[in-house]
């Protein structure tokens, strides 16, 4: 079956510690991989995504991604978060090539002390 | 450029009423996709539609639901009669269409909530 899962649903950072969240797929074949963000009262926003090439990819603010075939992850990673970084963080994938619904995980909620 | 519009941002009805949930996606994305988020779950996908035509309709929970894009424009989406299961976030996607890397980025609506009591 097809699934995707996220290791933290609630992380808490001081300013200027680094973060990982985690991410892993179960999925029967090729992917495409995306990180969305939904900041307070705000709507879902794409953060960054993977459809081929260079595995390690970079986002919006600072973040980054990297995709790890052989474990079927791709962690997200910011080196000094910042208190606006509070927000609630999503996995996400879809097949390669061909697009379609997206399978998420189950959020991480990611809380930012000043 | 507009963004994808949901209307409403909230609604709260009672068991065995009926909501109908309006997404206009962005325009000139022939891609409109249905998801939702029951409270402390995954965000599940519901369907997609390919203009006016349902191309996948396989997370629809049941015959309750009726999603409807007449003029492949903008697309709703009816629970009859609603039930306490149905209560949730309802986020509307869309995405271009063709047959490159673009049609697999989705944009996001800001979603509906709905609490059936």
């Amino acid at each position: 079956a097809q699934s995707v899962s996220q290791h933290n649903h609630h992380v808490i950072l001081s300013e200027a510690a680094s973060l990982e969240l985690g991410c892993n797929y179960s999925y029967g074949g090729t992917v495409n991989l995306f990180w969305y963000v939904q900041y307070p009262g705000q709507h879902l926003q794409l953060l960054l995504k993977y459809f081929s090439g260079d595995p390690l990819v970079k986002g919006i603010k600072g973040f980054e991604a990297e995709f790890i075939k052989s474990k079927f992850s791709f962690n997200l990673r910011k080196p000094s978060v910042q208190w606006s970084d509070t927000a609630e963080y999503f996995c996400a994938v879809n097949r390669a090539f061909r697009g379609g619904k997206l399978i998420f995980g189950q959020g991480t909620e990611l809380s930012v002390k000043p | 450029e507009a963004g994808v519009t949901q209307f409403p941002s909230h609604s709260v009805i009672e068991k065995g009423q009926t909501v109908t949930l309006r997404c206009d996606p962005i325009s000139g994305h022939d891609n409109l996709y249905w998801y939702r988020r029951v409270m402390g779950k995954e965000i599940k996908f519901l369907l997609h539609f390919v203009k006016e035509s349902k191309q996948d309709e396989s997370g629809m929970p049941n015959n309750r639901f009726l999603a409807e894009r007449t003029g492949g424009t903008y697309s709703t989406l009816k629970v009859q009669p609603a039930e306490l299961e149905d209560s949730g976030v309802y986020f509307c996607a869309s995405s271009l269409f063709g047959r490159g890397p673009d049609r697999y980025e989705q944009y996001f609506g800001p979603g509906t909530r709905l609490t059936v009591t």
